[in-house]
């Protein structure tokens, strides 16, 4: 089963809005990160935020991490058509597992 | 740099042939990570190389097998192709073992489809 949900599952939003996205996990971590995928195309890293963090910027990117709650937050500001992709969470589970364990995905729609 | 590069881009084959993909990982990169992404079921874990030993080994039935070369370069075999191969295949690489905290760098992926 995944460890990472992210929510919503598909967001359409005007170009220039800012987007939020969710992901929620089950189990302890010793970091998240972010991936993009564009359509048929191989992830690309966004960003990583470890445990002890509970904030990170990249350029629009903000990315939050709250371990009590075991969820993490992608904020990307100012959207634009480039934008458009999937958004996938995955987590480092702190359970000697030994490997990144990818969500579902959000599919994220900018309309010009 | 050169990017992590998977050949071939497509592949079409028939239930119950055999299939390679292959993966060349970033110059420099040891670890290479193997993932079936399907619409069902998302991104699964395949298996991890590392310095041509295998570390991990996602849930997979043993059809699906792997193996590193010295050179880092990986590739990936399915034998007796079902329907419910057909997936993106994507490869990523790493320079040490994963899991770590260091992002995976991704290809664009093999396109199986099995008819």
């Amino acid at each position: 089963s995944q460890q990472g949900e992210e929510d919503p599952q598909a967001l359409s939003i005007q170009e220039g809005e800012n987007a939020t996205m969710n992901c929620s996990y089950k189990t302890s971590i010793n970091n998240l990160q972010w991936y993009r995928q564009n359509s048929g195309r191989g992830l690309v890293h966004l960003i990583l935020i470890r445990s002890n963090e509970r904030e990170k910027h990249s350029g629009r990117l903000r990315v939050t991490l709250d371990t009590s709650k075991k969820s993490s937050s992608l904020l990307i500001t100012a959207s634009r058509a480039a934008d458009t992709a999937s958004y996938f969470c995955a987590t480092d589970p702190d359970d000697g597992a030994q490997k990144l364990v990818f969500g579902q995905g959000t599919r994220l729609t900018i309309n010009p | 740099k050169a990017g992590v590069t998977q050949t071939p881009r497509y592949l079409i084959k028939t239930r119950g042939q055999q299939v390679t993909l292959s993966c060349s990982p970033i110059s420099g990169h040891r670890s290479v990570s193997w993932y079936q992404q399907t619409p069902g079921q998302g991104l699964q874990f395949l298996f991890e190389y590392f310095s041509e030993t295998q570390r991990n080994k996602g849930n997979f039935p043993g059809r699906f097998s792997g193996r590193q070369f010295s050179n880092s370069r990986s590739e990936m075999n399915v034998s007796t192709l079902e329907l419910g191969d057909s997936a993106l295949y994507l490869c990523a690489s790493s320079p040490w073992e994963q899991p770590n905290n260091s992002p995976l760098h991704f290809g664009n992926g093999t396109r199986l489809t099995v008819t």
